[in-house]
């Protein structure tokens, strides 16, 4: 079956250090890869996609993502954390098949503490 | 419009009733979808359009759900006889067909009482 995991619930950073919020994914030949973000009572706002080309694709608010085929991943990440990058982070994955939907991981919230 | 608009952005209902969510999907977008999330986890895919027909409706979780869109624009998700766990953010997206991200509706918070 195809899925995305990410394995933590919850990452706590403080702010000024880097962070990472990891995601691997199991889907049938090359998949289109994606991060989403959600604050508190808003909707789902795009971060970042990996479609084809360069492994490390760069976002909005300054996160990047990392490709990495062999391990099937494509962790989330940020050099340096601010308190307002504190919400909820959704990983995707679209398989490379026309009409077929986003399968979204479980998400995880991350943290920031000044 | 400008965005993805979702109706009612609350909803509170009895128990048994029926309850018919809307989406506005962003103009000229073909393809919709509507997932859903409950308390605490992910979002769950309910049924994809593409146009006006569903290509996909996998995710529909019983006989109570139903969709339909029109004009390829308007969606509706219909839930008959809702059960209080059905009590969820029922997200709608919408998309082009060859773009790959979705934009998401602020979601309908559905509450079963």
């Amino acid at each position: 079956a195809q899925s995305v995991a990410q394995p933590e619930d919850q990452v706590n950073v403080a702010e000024g250090n880097p962070l990472t919020v990891k995601c691997t994914y199991s889907v049938s030949g090359n998949p289109y890869l994606f991060w989403y973000v959600q604050y508190p009572n808003r909707g789902l706002q795009f971060l970042l996609k990996y479609i084809t080309g360069d492994n490390l694709v760069k976002g909005s608010y300054g996160f990047e993502a990392e490709f990495n085929k062999s391990q099937t991943s494509f962790h989330l990440k940020k050099p340096s954390a601010l308190v307002s990058d504190s919400a909820l982070y959704f990983c995707a994955v679209r398989p490379n098949q026309a009409g077929t939907a986003l399968i979204f991981g479980k998400g995880t919230t991350l943290s920031v503490s000044s | 419009g400008a965005g993805v608009s979702q109706s009612p952005s609350n909803k509170v209902t009895e128990k048994g009733k029926d309850v018919e969510l809307r989406c506005d999907p962003i103009s000229g977008h073909t393809a919709l979808y509507w997932y859903r999330q409950r308390l605490g986890q992910g979002l769950e895919f309910l049924i994809y359009f593409q146009g006006n027909s569903a290509p996909d409706k996998s995710g529909l979780p019983s006989d109570r759900f139903s969709a339909e869109r029109t004009g390829e624009s308007v969606s509706t998700l219909t839930i008959q006889r809702t059960q209080q766990e059905d009590s969820a953010v029922y997200l709608c997206a919408s998309s082009l067909p060859l773009l790959y991200g979705y934009t998401f509706g602020s979601g309908t918070r559905l509450t079963v009482v």
